[in-house]
């Protein structure tokens, strides 16, 4: 089982760029999140999903978009990327109130 | 809709002595606690939960954690730190009324920093 696996793990984009992060999950857990995490802010929802074919907005979704296809991969799109979109990025999936299972994070620079 | 405070974003301790990580949170319902450790670029590992019943949580590495209704607290102690606890650590909550899929609401993080 390789759990939850985030592609790609490094990538810097210039400004107006356009990128999209997969996230695969081989628990066939219903619910997946897409974080952002910041230095000294913690980690903040971006979008999530309850289930295939469903999203919603997070804390922070401007300039994100996501899609959820197929149950086990959860993809989030940068339309273009900003500085401020610079951050590392988590996907977690998580079945019913149990713990949430992160994957390893990308790390994007934004230029 | 919940929210947890990290008391601290550096705590520096000595390799033996006692680790207390402190977390308060706010929420209307009863609340689901976590606490997670992120160690130098890696992802977050749960280290334990509270969800129901007992109030005091063991989890992983010789952490745990009590859950105080009256004090809205549920701080992670350590009786004797190891240079290996040296890492970020992250309070958690949700509930069971969450309007986002139960998503999680992090605290900002303490570091931990195990000096010899």
């Amino acid at each position: 089982n390789a759990g939850v696996t985030q592609t790609p793990k490094f990538r810097v984009l210039k400004t107006g760029q356009s990128m999209t992060l997969l996230c695969a999950q081989d628990m066939n857990h219903e619910y997946m999140y897409w974080y952002r995490q910041d230095p000294g802010m913690g980690l903040r929802l971006i979008h999530y999903s309850v289930g295939e074919g469903t999203t919603a907005k997070g804390e922070v979704p401007d300039g994100y978009n996501v899609s959820r296809l197929k149950k086990q991969n959860f993809l989030l799109g940068l339309e273009s990327a900003a500085p401020s979109q610079t951050s590392v990025y988590f996907c977690a999936t998580r079945q019913g109130l149990g713990e949430q299972y992160f994957g390893p994070g990308t790390r994007l620079t934004v230029t | 809709a919940q929210s947890v405070t990290q008391l601290g974003s550096h705590v520096s301790v000595s390799e033996g002595a006692l680790v207390l990580l402190r977390c308060n949170y706010s929420s209307s319902v009863p609340p689901y606690l976590f606490w997670y450790v992120q160690y130098p670029n890696q992802g977050l590992q749960l280290l334990l939960k509270y969800t129901t019943g007992a109030t005091l949580v063991k989890g992983i590495n010789g952490f745990e954690a009590e859950f105080k209704k009256s004090e809205t607290s549920f701080h992670l102690t350590k009786p004797s730190a190891h240079m290996s606890d040296a890492a970020e650590y992250f309070c958690a909550v949700t509930n069971s009324n969450s309007n986002s899929g139960y998503a999680l609401n992090f605290g900002k993080g303490t570091s931990l920093l195990v000096t010899p």
